[in-house]
């Protein structure tokens, strides 16, 4: 089993950029598909980024995602930050003998 | 409009059993796989079970396997899991997830909160 590691927390001010990370344990990072999700308080998650860094409609393009070989990450990029992107994200992926793996969620803070 | 509605949450001792239910509508349910993920008070996101299209293909997490059991009624647009043997540990809010391709969710209901205490 792999596990994804993000940082417990990040926060940045209004208008700038923050990107968080999505470190896999194991196996390679480009070998399947990562996803983001978004979270506000007492909400359920919602799809921002699929397939490594593909974004549904009505996602700004704001948000961006990449993937990273040579450390195998990924990363969530959010520029122009704005009050309203405050909440938790995950990332996902997946292999053959584990459906779904989450990370365990970073709170963003845009004071 | 893509839209999941779980029901059947609620408070339950421990060794109880709860059957949640998630109703679909908007999508041709037939088609994809369904999945319920799981998200303790104040914790992240946990895979619990998938099922496939036409319920060939069912997968568990170790934490629940041989006590839930995950199962579908397509012509009813209706997904379920069965849970029994409930431990304080399996107090979360239930998500059903759809999802196209199998490996990740598309869309989320807005759960379904169960809770096991005595």
């Amino acid at each position: 089993n792999f596990m994804l590691t993000q940082p417990h927390s990040v926060s940045e001010s209004p208008g700038k950029t923050v990107t968080i990370s999505c470190t896999r344990s194991s196996g390679s990072i480009a070998s399947n598909y990562v996803q983001w999700y978004q979270q506000r308080p007492g909400s359920a998650p919602t799809t921002v980024i699929y397939e490594d860094n593909q974004r549904p409609s009505g996602v700004p393009d704001r948000f961006s995602g990449s993937i990273d070989s040579s450390s195998n990450s990924a990363s969530l990029t959010i520029s122009g930050l704005k009050t309203e992107d405050e909440a938790d994200y995950y990332c996902q992926s997946y292999d053959s003998s584990n459906p779904w793996v989450f990370g365990g969620g970073t709170k963003l803070t845009v004071l | 409009e893509v839209q999941l509605v779980e029901s059947g949450g609620g408070l339950v001792k421990p060794g109880g059993s709860l059957r949640l239910s998630c109703a679909a509508s908007g999508f041709t349910f037939s088609s994809y796989s369904m999945n319920w993920v799981r998200q303790a008070p104040g914790k992240g996101l946990e895979w619990v079970s998938s099922i496939s299209s036409s319920s060939s293909y069912i997968y568990y997490a170790d934490s629940v396997k041989g006590r839930f059991t995950i199962s579908r009624d397509n012509a009813k647009n209706s997904l379920y899991l069965q849970m029994n043997s409930l431990r304080a540990e399996d107090t979360a809010v239930y998500y059903c997830a759809s999802s196209g391709s199998g490996s990740y969710p598309d869309y989320w209901g807005q759960g379904t909160l169960v809770t096991v205490s005595s």
